[in-house]
């Protein structure tokens, strides 16, 4: 079965530096999709980030950027001059069978002022 | 253009009542995905329509159940609520095809009481 592991529970930050979360993740497919969410405290997922593995080239938007490791199977993500409004969990989701999105378990992000 | 919208945002029921939850998807969106989100058990997938079908279901009971209806919109129906049926019940909608991203709503907090 496909599984999604975060070893990171919490990570905290200063404001303007940079951070990095991890996500690994099991998969015997050879072509997926997996993707970034974010959970501010309204607790609406937001997409953050999305990489197709076909593609070499890490994906990124704005401050956000992945590194994409296929052969080790894993997918961070990191947030380059982190802001106050960074503050949220963060999830990392690979679908299952085409659709179905199988989720770690979060990282709690802390932006300190 | 309106995103996935969820209706009640909040809903206390008692403890063997029935709970009737709303969604409508994204514009163009013919997928519709519910997701449970129960307080430090993360996001557990309950179940995916498409077509106005139910292709996929996660591991909950019967008394979990739902429909698509014709417009794409769905309802979510919890029988027989338990305590442990409160969460933040997540909606999701994609365009239905394999690979794309799915696009979450506010969710709608059920307590059982």
């Amino acid at each position: 079965a496909q599984t999604v592991t975060q070893s990171q529970p919490e990570m905290s930050v200063q404001e303007a530096e940079t951070v990095t979360l991890s996500c690994t993740y099991d998969t015997s497919e050879s072509d997926y999709y997996l993707f970034w969410y974010k959970q501010p405290p309204s607790r609406q997922m937001i997409l953050v980030i999305r990489q197709e593995a076909y593609k070499q080239q890490n994906a990124t938007e704005n401050r956000f950027s992945v590194n994409f490791q296929k052969a080790a199977k894993s997918f961070s993500l990191k947030i380059s001059d982190s802001q106050l409004g960074d503050a949220a969990m963060y999830f990392c989701a690979y679908p299952q069978g085409a659709q179905k999105l199988v989720f770690g378990q979060g990282t709690r992000l802390t932006i300190n002022p | 253009e309106a995103g996935v919208t969820q209706s009640p945002t909040h809903l206390i029921k008692t403890r063997g009542q029935q709970a009737t939850l709303r969604c409508s998807p994204i514009s163009g969106h013919t997928s519709v995905y519910w997701y449970q989100q129960a307080l430090g058990l993360g996001l557990q997938f309950l179940l995916w329509y498409d077509e106005g079908e139910e292709r996929n279901r996660g591991n909950f009971p019967p008394r979990f159940s739902g429909r698509q209806f014709p417009n794409y919109s769905s309802e979510l129906n919890v029988n027989a609520l338990e305590l442990e049926d409160s969460a933040l019940y997540l909606c999701a909608s994609s365009p239905g095809v394999s690979g794309n991203t799915i696009y979450f709503g506010e969710g709608s907090w059920l307590t059982v009481v």
